[in-house]
């Protein structure tokens, strides 16, 4: 069965006090990883696709990078508008389903 | 481009009713998937529809069930509500598979 595993729980951050964000997994056949943004009330926001190790990709302060068994989302000079919770998602196999971790509720100071 | 709506954003119900939740995925994507989210447990996969068809089903009882229609609406439907089933009920569409573009959610509250 996959697994998705997300630390830690909660983050507070100064505004500007980059850290990383770490997402764990164990799947067989990975298909691709998803990382979504939610704010409270709202659906999920999609923000990358990563599908092979080594993989990275960027958005303004957001960096997604992938390895055989965790992937991690970097958050460059944070802003409080980055306040959200952060979920990662693995797809398998041929069909649309994900699997997702619990998510990271991080918090933005001025 | 729309993006994904679903309908009712709320919605309040007594123990042993039923619901349905409808969703409207992005003009183009065939693929519907329902999830539930809960505090407890967070986002589950509930099941999958792709051109009328249920492709992939989540661990939840049969009283959670959906369809979807020729033009890629899909309704999910719970029966004999229990307080466990309060949650934010959320549809994504894809095309292809790939990316899922997530709707507003419904608001579903059991009392």
């Amino acid at each position: 069965e996959d697994q998705v595993t997300q630390s830690p729980e909660a983050l507070r951050l100064q505004e500007g006090e980059s850290s990383s964000l770490n997402c764990s997994y164990t799947v067989s056949g990975l298909r691709g990883l998803f990382w979504y943004r939610q704010d409270p009330g709202k659906g999920p926001e999609f923000l990358f696709t990563l599908y092979s190790a080594g993989e990275e990709k960027e958005k303004e302060r957001l960096k997604a990078t992938l390895t055989k068994k965790e992937s991690f989302l970097h958050i460059t000079a944070p802003k409080p508008e980055d306040s959200a919770t952060y979920l990662c998602a693995v797809q398998t196999g041929a069909n649309s389903k994900l699997t997702f971790g619990k998510g990271i509720t991080l918090s933005v100071r001025p | 481009k729309a993006g994904v709506t679903q309908t009712p954003r709320y919605l309040i119900k007594t123990r042993g009713q039923q619901v349905t939740l409808s969703c409207s995925p992005i003009s183009g994507h065939r693929s519907v998937s329902w999830y539930q989210q809960t505090p407890g447990q967070g986002l589950q996969f509930l099941f999958e529809y792709f051109s009328e068809t249920q492709r992939n089903k989540g661990n939840f009882p049969g009283r959670f069930s959906g369809r979807q229609f020729s033009n890629s609406r899909s309704e999910m439907n719970v029966s004999t509500l229990e307080l466990g089933d309060s949650a934010l009920y959320l549809c994504a569409s894809s095309s292809l598979g790939n990316e899922q573009f997530f709707g507003p959610g419904t608001r579903l509250t059991v009392l």
